[in-house]
């Protein structure tokens, strides 16, 4: 069984850049969700993408935006980076639809740096 | 409004020592209540969970007690080693939407 895989591990913009974050979800696994780790911070909420679609949203703005494909892998997108958008961004998978949805697989997240 | 709060912010025990970290929150309609820990360079794995019509769960030498009417709850770690040495989240959920997390409780453990 594999886990929830993310790439890139690292990487370093400049604000105003824009960022793509990949994540695929651990095996039978339907529903990705993306959490945003400041340092010493714990995570929070992004969003949830399940069936292709975005399933609820946190305080985030319109510049954080996702897909998720029909393999259930998921991108995070993030448009004119800000400075305060460094972070570990996380990207967590669950079985929705077995009645174990709150059991959040993590993945190891990649760090973004935004100088 | 932060609506986990957990505490202490870090905790230095001796090796078999029980690290006590507390947590409160203010929405009532939370319904599942995880722990996660978490190590450097890693990102946060499910410990234990516990739902609100229980008062305690024990998993291993991991026990959350959890009390209702107080909206708190805390993890408890028996007999605790120096491998238990990692960042502690709290956190609570409603539905199946998405998890509010603590701040962390950042856990040493001397040999």
């Amino acid at each position: 069984e594999t886990g929830v895989t993310q790439s890139p591990t690292h990487l370093i913009k400049t604000r105003g850049q824009q960022v793509t974050l990949r994540c695929s979800s651990q095996s039978g696994h339907n529903t990705v969700s993306w959490y945003q780790q400041a340092l010493g911070q714990g995570p929070q909420f992004i969003f949830q993408y399940y069936r292709e679609e975005e399933n609820g949203r946190g305080n985030f703005p319109p510049r954080f935006s996702g897909l998720q494909f029909p393999n259930y892998s998921s991108e995070l997108n993030v448009n004119a980076l800000e400075l305060d958008d460094s972070a570990l961004y996380l990207c967590a998978s669950s079985p929705r639809d077995t009645g174990r949805a709150n059991v959040l697989t993590f993945g190891a997240g990649s760090r973004l740096t935004v100088l | 409004q932060q609506q986990v709060k957990q505490s202490p912010q870090s905790l230095i025990v001796q090796k078999g020592g029980i690290p006590i970290i507390n947590c409160a929150y203010e929405n009532t309609a939370f319904d599942y209540f995880p722990w996660y820990q978490q190590f450097p360079g890693k990102g946060p794995a499910l410990l234990i969970a516990i739902r609100p019509d229980v008062s305690e769960k024990k998993e291993g030498r991991f026990t959350i007690s959890f009390n209702k009417s107080a909206k708190q709850f805390s993890l408890h770690i028996m007999d605790s080693q120096p491998g238990d040495s990692a960042t502690y989240f709290c956190a609570a959920s409603k539905d199946i939407l998405d998890l509010i997390f603590g701040k962390g409780t950042k856990l040493s453990v001397k040999p």
